[in-house]
């Protein structure tokens, strides 16, 4: 069974950095691009950019590009998502997909991760 | 960067057709997928490739694209599509993923 496990709610104050991550399972992990997606609260999705852990090419959306960092590390089957430095506007929601090499459609998605930035 | 447009919302009585556009740039030759969306819940795929339903969704849910607007259709709409819906492309000339901005569906 495919499976994206995404880690824990976090909470943090404004200037501090962050990683969480998206464990996949149960597929050939290094075939597959994994994307990040945020959805602020009460807004729409957004695509923030997608990595290829096969040989970890990263292609980000020009909204996130420098932003925040998309990462792997093939070993642990694990994708990451990473910011240095906060601000209130990355509360959000964040979602990691698997996304299908042939017509390029989402197949799976992780549960999310919540972010709550606030002095 | 390519843009996508959604109808905010879209009303319909049980039992009835739902028809929800996404509009875009010559989005008749690319590859547009659909996601719904419950509250406080993940999204899931219920169109890909245009017109193609995954295992587990319903044939009242069907799609099409052609020229510059993509449908999703709900057939016989159930008070448990309500929902929010999302369209969904990569566009090949700028290498990016783009969703639509959602709309949502609610059943009168």
């Amino acid at each position: 069974e495919v499976q994206l496990v995404q880690s824990g709610a976090e909470a943090k104050k404004p200037g501090e950095s962050l990683k969480i991550s998206c464990k996949g399972s149960g597929y050939s992990f290094r075939s597959y691009w994994i994307g990040w997606v945020r959805q602020m609260p009460g807004k729409g999705l957004e695509w923030m950019g997608i990595i290829y852990p096969g040989d970890s090419n990263v292609k980000y959306s020009p909204s996130f590009q420098g932003q925040v960092i998309i990462s792997v590390d093939k070993s642990m089957t694990t994708a990451f998502l990473q910011w240095s430095s906060l601000r209130a506007s990355d509360t959000a929601m964040y979602y990691c997909a698997r996304r299908q090499a042939y017509y390029d459609n989402i197949d799976y998605w992780g549960q999310g991760t919540l972010v709550t930035v606030s002095s | 960067s390519y843009v996508l447009t959604q109808p905010p919302s879209v009303s319909v009585a049980p039992g009835k057709t739902a028809t929800i556009a996404c509009g875009g740039n010559d989005i008749g030759s690319k590859s547009v997928h659909w996601y719904q969306q419950k509250p406080g819940q993940a999204p899931v795929l219920v169109i890909y490739y245009d017109s193609n339903r995954p295992s587990g969704i319903p044939e009242r849910f069907s799609g099409s694209n052609s020229g510059n607007t993509a449908t999703l259709i709900v057939s016989r709409v159930e008070a448990g599509d309500e929902a929010d819906y999302y369209c969904h492309v990569w566009d090949n000339s700028s290498d990016q993923d783009v969703f639509g901005p959602g709309t949502t569906v609610t059943v009168l």
